[in-house]
């Protein structure tokens, strides 16, 4: 069993669709990020955080210490969302990432 | 602001030939990284520096040597290349280690490369 699992693997919206995205992990964390891998393959740093919730613009993130789970969430999902997304836990001494999970938006 | 450069950005090599990736970071990062990231798998860390003159093994170190000769280059070199490590390769710096701060990690765009 990976350390990090994220589901769905991958994930299909229509335009204007909530979009939630899951993140479980088995390891003690001191920090969890979210990150965004574009199409041509660029990698973006989205959140850090290590409780509660996080927002900026249409993206929020939050995240459970107890039960060890971190959600995305987009709102009004657009085509140019479209991206795999990368939960990343940061244990005692390195990060550790999930496989990701694809999401393609229709217009 | 450039963040974060790699060259190249694709490369092929064939079995037995040795190549130097190049990381480049204008931000006065302290922590620099290399990964790879191969289909179904995640991140994994190949080397990293805490700081310039330093280097530490990640996962996978094999067949990959570094150097942090100026704070603000990281280079990865494959001395003997070989079909194993055909995969996309990713610089990362931060300013703390595992980037445990609100800007966390920022990334190069990648190095493509194919071993034949």
């Amino acid at each position: 069993k990976n350390e990090v699992e994220q589901s769905p693997q991958n994930l299909t919206a229509q335009e204007g669709e909530f979009i939630t995205i899951n993140c479980s992990y088995s390891v003690g964390i001191s920090a969890l990020h979210w990150l965004q891998q574009h199409p041509g393959g660029g990698i973006v740093s989205l959140f850090m955080l290590s409780s509660g919730k996080k927002k900026h613009g249409r993206l929020i993130a939050t995240i459970n210490i107890q039960e060890k789970h971190s959600s995305l969430h987009i709102t009004a999902s657009h085509p140019r969302d479209s991206a795999v997304y990368i939960c990343a836990t940061k244990g005692s001494d390195k990060l550790i990432f999930g496989t990701g999970t694809r999401l393609q938006v229709f217009p | 602001n450039a963040g974060v450069t790699q060259t190249p950005k694709f490369r092929v090599l064939k079995t037995g030939q040795s190549m130097t990736l190049l990381c480049a970071q204008d931000m006065n990062h302290e922590y620099m990284y290399w990964y790879r990231q191969d289909p179904g798998m995640g991140l994994r860390l190949i080397h990293y520096s805490v700081g310039e003159g330093t280097t530490a093994k990640g996962e996978v170190p094999d067949g990959y040597n570094v150097s942090r000769l100026k704070k603000q280059n990281f280079l990865l070199g494959l001395e003997s290349a070989a079909p194993s490590q055909t995969s996309v390769y990713f610089c990362a710096s931060s300013s703390f280690y595992g980037g445990l701060t609100n800007y966390g990690y920022t990334f190069g765009s990648g190095t493509r490369l194919t071993v034949v």
